[in-house]
């Protein structure tokens, strides 16, 4: 079983500021791992897949990089609406398993 | 636009059954692999179960095998996840998810319904 690491549990910022958060995997995903963003009361929205590839209508001030068991979710100026939990997800090989990570909180400082 | 809505959520003692639904529109739902994740309070969410574009594959998180089922109908454009000897442990929102591919086939969730409760106690 894949399991992925996500630190820091709780990262507070404020608007305008730049957040890195970070996703390790305990074997190599290659490029293969996605970043949702999950709001209270609505559901989780798929941001980044393969590691750096912004999903349909994601702002460019989101980006991910990383490959092997290093991953990084940036956002280079966080606005109001950006804070929220971000969870790291992957599928192993076969038989196709998902995990996710157990999430950042990113919270107003 | 895509749009997945669950219903048959609800409050069921331990042991009981029940029978969740995901109906789809905006998008060829016989084309796409489907999933249920869950979330239960407090917690990160969890993959369930997963069904192949045409139902010939089904794949469970171990947390669930054997007492959970996956199905779909492709003329109702509906995803089902029939549960049986609930457990307090399997309280939790239940989304549908919408599969999509890249390296592996369906390897994300791209799309997610507003989810279903479901509370397992006595």
């Amino acid at each position: 079983e894949i399991v992925l690491t996500q630190s820091p549990a709780t990262l507070s910022l404020s608007p305008g500021e730049g957040a890195t958060l970070s996703c390790r995997a305990s074997q190599n995903l290659n490029r293969y791992l996605a970043w949702y963003q999950h709001k209270p009361g609505q559901s989780p929205r798929l941001l980044i897949y393969d590691a750096s590839k912004r999903a349909t209508g994601i702002p460019a001030r989101f980006s991910g990089s990383g490959s092997g068991t290093d991953f990084t979710l940036t956002i280079s100026s966080l606005e109001p609406e950006d804070f929220a939990v971000y969870y790291c997800q992957q599928r192993s090989n076969w038989p196709p398993m998902y995990s996710f990570g157990q999430g950042t909180k990113l919270e107003i400082k | 636009q895509v749009q997945l809505v669950e219903s048959g959520g609800g409050v069921v003692q331990p042991g009981r059954s029940l029978r969740l639904s995901c109906a789809a529109s905006g998008f060829t739902f016989s084309s796409h692999g489907m999933h249920w994740v869950r979330q239960a309070p407090g917690k990160g969410p969890e993959w369930v179960a997963v069904i192949w574009y045409d139902g010939s594959n089904t794949f469970y998180a171990d947390s669930v095998k054997g007492r959970f089922t996956i199905s779909r109908d492709n003329f109702k454009n509906t995803l089902y996840m029939q549960m049986n000897n609930l457990r307090a442990e399997d309280t939790a929102v239940y989304y549908c998810a919408r599969g999509i591919s890249s390296g592996h086939y369906l390897d994300y969730f791209d799309s997610w319904g507003q989810g279903t409760l479901v509370t397992v106690s006595s």
